[in-house]
């Protein structure tokens, strides 16, 4: 089975730092790649999506895709106690001649103060 | 823009009870998924719909599930006979097709006792 993949944390850092989250996955006709922050007992929240190499800069979260290493990571900058949450790495996985969005299983961020 | 609705918010039945869910999308989307969601876990993707079309369904999923978007605008997903392993968060998300990015309601949390 056609995997996302997430080491599931709980990460830790401290308030102001750099969080680094990762993602890889494992079928390489994957296309189109995304973030979403999930708070606990809450409903996933779309960060941002990646649909080229390289990297993509929203405020302060940067996106980056290696198509080659098959690699996503979500950098966090000055992180917040209230970035402290679920996050999701999702991607079109290819599936019988169409594509199906598939998620890893999120990374667990705590900021602490 | 109201964003996703969906209702009920809770829902406990007993074993071998059927039960339906309804996903209001955000009103410009014309794609609608479906998602379960357990404790530790990423979404699992069910089903998905472009306008009133379901294009593609799990192939992990029951023939006790059954999802409808009959005039392209809200959606039901129905669960026959359930089990205790359906106790689960259902999710639903809209987007469009020229984007890939979802948008998700706050989810139905199915109890079956």
């Amino acid at each position: 089975q056609k995997e996302v993949e997430q080491n599931s944390g709980p990460l830790s850092v401290p308030e102001g730092a750099i969080a680094s989250l990762n993602c890889t996955y494992s079928d390489r006709g994957s296309q189109s790649f995304f973030w979403y922050r999930q708070y606990s007992g809450k409903s996933p929240e779309l960060i941002m999506s990646i649909y080229s190499n390289g990297d993509k800069e929203d405020g302060r979260f940067t996106a980056q895709l290696n198509k080659a290493s098959q690699y996503v990571s979500l950098l966090i900058r000055d992180s917040q106690p209230s970035d402290s949450a679920t996050y999701l790495c999702a991607a079109r996985v290819s599936s019988g001649g169409s594509y199906i969005p598939t998620f890893g299983r999120g990374t667990s961020l705590i900021v602490h103060p | 823009d109201t964003g996703v609705s969906q209702n009920p918010r809770h829902k406990i039945t007993k074993r071998g009870q059927n039960v339906t869910f309804r996903c209001d999308p955000i009103s410009e989307h014309n794609r609608l998924y479906w998602y379960r969601q357990t404790l530790g876990q990423g979404p699992e993707f069910l089903t998905y719909f472009q306008n009133e079309a379901q294009l593609e369904k799990s192939r992990l999923l029951s023939d006790r599930f059954s999802a409808e978007r009959p005039k392209g605008s809200f959606s039901t997903l129905e669960i026959q006979r359930t089990e205790q392993g359906d106790s689960a968060m259902y999710l639903c998300a809209s987007g469009t097709s020229g984007s890939y990015e979802q948008y998700f309601g706050p989810g139905t949390r199915l109890t079956v006792t």
